[in-house]
């Protein structure tokens, strides 16, 4: 089956500080992949879509220049948290699409102190 | 704009009981697609099961059935025989199937299910 592969699983960080996440799609290529912020026992709320080769397409309400997408390859997509602050702290998932069915990631718990 | 609606937040089943766990949506698309899925504690994001909008039939995956009612839009989760293992958050996701909103999902609130042995 399709694998999606998040990077790193967790990472703690300073406020200030940029954190950068990694999300491969392991077995196949993803043109799409999304990009989910999920606070603890709420929904998946999506932030972005993620196409490669072109800019990212950015939700209502989600800052662009805070939340940094690179789609460099098929296979890759990345997600940049810049100058975090503790109210950044979340759980990150991303996924890759494939027609209609979508493969997640195993998330990436942050934690912004 | 689409909505789901999951109006239980919490739910309880024996095990070894069924248990349906509930599912509404509005939509004016005539062509989407609904998906159930599974988050247990550790955060990932498990696929149970699929419905197409012109699937006449209800999906089944092992224990799992959608119990899809089209003109009611709701998109029942019905788990038979729970296990201690189905307790996990579950939530209920629709796609659309065109339009520039292509492959976006939507998800409900969720339902926390705790099977008690």
């Amino acid at each position: 089956g399709a694998v999606v592969s998040q990077h790193p699983s967790r990472v703690i960080c300073k406020s200030g500080t940029s954190v950068k996440i990694e999300c491969r799609s392991l077995d196949f290529q993803a043109t799409t992949m999304f990009w989910y912020r999920q606070f603890p026992k709420q929904s998946l709320m999506l932030m972005a879509t993620s196409n490669e080769g072109s800019k990212a397409t950015y939700e209502q309400g989600v800052e662009k220049d805070k939340f940094l997408i690179n789609h460099a390859s098929l296979t890759l997509s990345t997600l940049t948290v810049t100058s975090a602050h503790p109210e950044d702290s979340s759980f990150y998932i991303c996924s890759a699409r494939i027609t209609y069915e979508q493969y997640f990631g195993p998330g990436t718990r942050l934690t912004v102190t | 704009a689409q909505k789901i609606t999951q109006t239980q937040p919490g739910m309880f089943v024996q095990e070894k009981e069924a248990v349906t766990l509930d599912c509404t949506y509005d939509t004016s698309d005539q062509s989407y697609g609904l998906f159930w899925y599974k988050q247990p504690s550790s955060g990932e994001m498990i696929f149970l099961i699929y419905q197409g909008s012109y699937d006449e039939q209800n999906a089944t995956e092992g224990r799992y059935s959608l119990n899809f009612q089209k003109a009611r839009k709701s998109a029942n989760l019905v788990i038979s025989a729970s296990q201690l293992g189905d307790s996990a958050m579950y939530f209920c996701a629709m796609i659309r199937a065109g339009g520039t909103s292509y492959g976006k999902l939507t998800f409900g609130q969720g339902t926390i299910l705790t099977v008690h042995p």
